[in-house]
């Protein structure tokens, strides 16, 4: 089956504990991103790779980092993370990220709290 | 960034209802896509505009892109409870490889 897996799903954290989310495609896809989710203000988007080894800011980077090393891995990094980082995260893959018209496919979410 | 408004924010609505959900900008997009997005789960796509003045149905969802690319309405005949979701668009330009989002409208049809 086509998936996009997300893990954890769920964690609770404190500040400044680092973690990764990870993050994996069975599609081949060569463009990956990661998005973050908040009420009222929708999903913005954190980080894309339009392949291996070639990563770009979006429109929320600050506190993250990423990495694509493999083409199917697209691992989410907070190397301290603070509470205005707690929000419902997720990864989306698509065949090439030609500018609007691939099909994006969203994992499940996971939702981090840092308290 | 460029902004996408979406209206109405919420509508709660009985079976059998019809409805229309609007998304607005001031910005031209190249595409525009609706996803929609059930609680626990990421979006899902379910159309893709390229071409001012465009409409797609998908069964009992009429999809419209404006003439001019700033606009685009999602139109639902005959809500049912399987339609309950959030709705959300999502705009590219052309020189850009981030998606503009709007903010959604969570729709609720009640049996």
């Amino acid at each position: 089956e086509a998936q996009v897996t997300q893990n954890p799903r769920y964690l609770i954290t404190v500040t400044g504990k680092k973690l990764t989310v990870t993050c994996s495609q069975n599609m081949n896809h060569e463009y990956m991103s990661w998005y973050r989710q908040d009420p009222g203000l929708g999903l913005r988007q954190i980080y894309y790779s339009m392949n291996v080894e070639v990563t770009d800011k979006g429109d929320v980077p600050e506190g993250y980092k990423v990495s694509r090393k493999e083409k199917r891995n697209f691992p989410l990094i907070l190397e301290s993370p603070s509470p205005n980082q707690t929000s419902l995260y997720f990864c989306a893959s698509s065949s090439t990220g030609t500018r609007g018209t691939d099909t994006q496919y969203f994992g499940p979410g996971t939702r981090l709290t840092v308290l | 960034t460029q902004l996408l408004e979406q209206s109405p924010q919420f509508l709660s609505i009985q079976e059998g209802e019809n409805l229309t959900v609007y998304c607005n900008s001031s910005s031209v997009f190249s595409s525009l896509q609706w996803y929609r997005q059930e609680p626990g789960e990421g979006p899902v796509l379910l159309v893709t505009v390229v071409t001012g003045g465009e409409v797609k149905k998908l069964k009992r969802l009429t999809f419209q892109f404006g003439d001019a690319r700033k606009d685009s309405s999602l139109h639902i005949t005959a809500a049912q409870p399987g339609d309950t979701g959030l709705y959300l668009c999502a705009g590219a330009s052309g020189g850009s490889y981030i998606p503009t989002f709007g903010r959604g409208t969570s729709l609720i049809v009640h049996p």
